[in-house]
């Protein structure tokens, strides 16, 4: 069973640019959530999607932004991109698509901003 | 915003010995608790979830237990390997907002020596 797939891997922007991150989740599963980790912080929730509708959102400017298609892939867009944005984002998919439910992370795509 | 508070945030542990750390969240709205695995350049990967007061779960030579009222869980390593050094993260889930919202603590680093 093929797991969470994320690209690009690596990828280096420059400021105010914008970029566009995928993630594949494993098949059937319907919840995908977001993850970003700057060196000396935790994972912090970015938001969940879950069949096609943002179920939660986390503490970030609207620059940070996604979606989810009916085949549950899932993208996220940053705008207007900061050097802050450097980061690993990751994401997780979900069975249950609730919170007693385990993440499968993929291996994350790794921002760097210029 | 919930906040989670590991500790020690780094162990240095000799091959053999046994080790465990703490991870402490606000007892109030409690509704589950994950402890993950993340090995350097890997996916985090799931260990447990954990929901009910005086639970213990156990795999292999990991196991945690889990005190809601008081707000803490422990995470045990018996007989350390090389292999288990990694950094083990833990997220309570208060279950607001549904879904796969979870606040990560900023994570216990193990380093076992030979």
């Amino acid at each position: 069973k093929a797991g969470v797939t994320q690209t690009p891997r690596y990828l280096i922007k420059t400021r105010g640019q914008q970029v566009t991150l995928s993630c594949s989740p494993i098949s059937g599963h319907r919840s995908v959530s977001w993850y970003q980790q700057t060196p000396g912080q935790g994972l912090q929730f970015l938001f969940e999607y879950f069949s096609e509708t943002q179920r939660n959102k986390g503490n970030f400017p609207g620059r940070f932004s996604g979606r989810q298609f009916s085949n549950s892939r899932s993208e996220m867009n940053v705008s207007t991109l900061e050097l802050g944005d450097s980061a690993l984002y990751l994401c997780a998919s979900s069975l249950l698509g609730s919170n007693t439910g385990e993440l499968f992370f993929g291996e994350g795509s790794r921002l760097t901003v210029l | 915003i919930l906040n989670v508070e590991q500790s020690p945030q780094s162990l240095h542990v000799q091959e053999g010995d046994s080790t465990n750390f703490t991870c402490s969240f606000p007892s109030s709205n409690f509704y589950a608790l994950h402890w993950y695995r993340w090995e350097t350049a890997k996916s985090p990967e799931a260990l447990f979830v954990m929901t009910l007061n005086g639970d213990e779960k156990k795999k292999g030579r990991i196991s945690a237990t889990l005190n809601t009222k008081e707000g803490y869980s422990y995470l045990y390593i018996k007989g350390s390997q090389p292999e288990d050094s990694a950094t083990y993260l833990c997220a309570p889930h208060d279950g607001s907002g549904g879904g796969n919202k979870l606040t990560f603590g900023t994570g216990t680093q193990l380093k076992v020596e030979l």
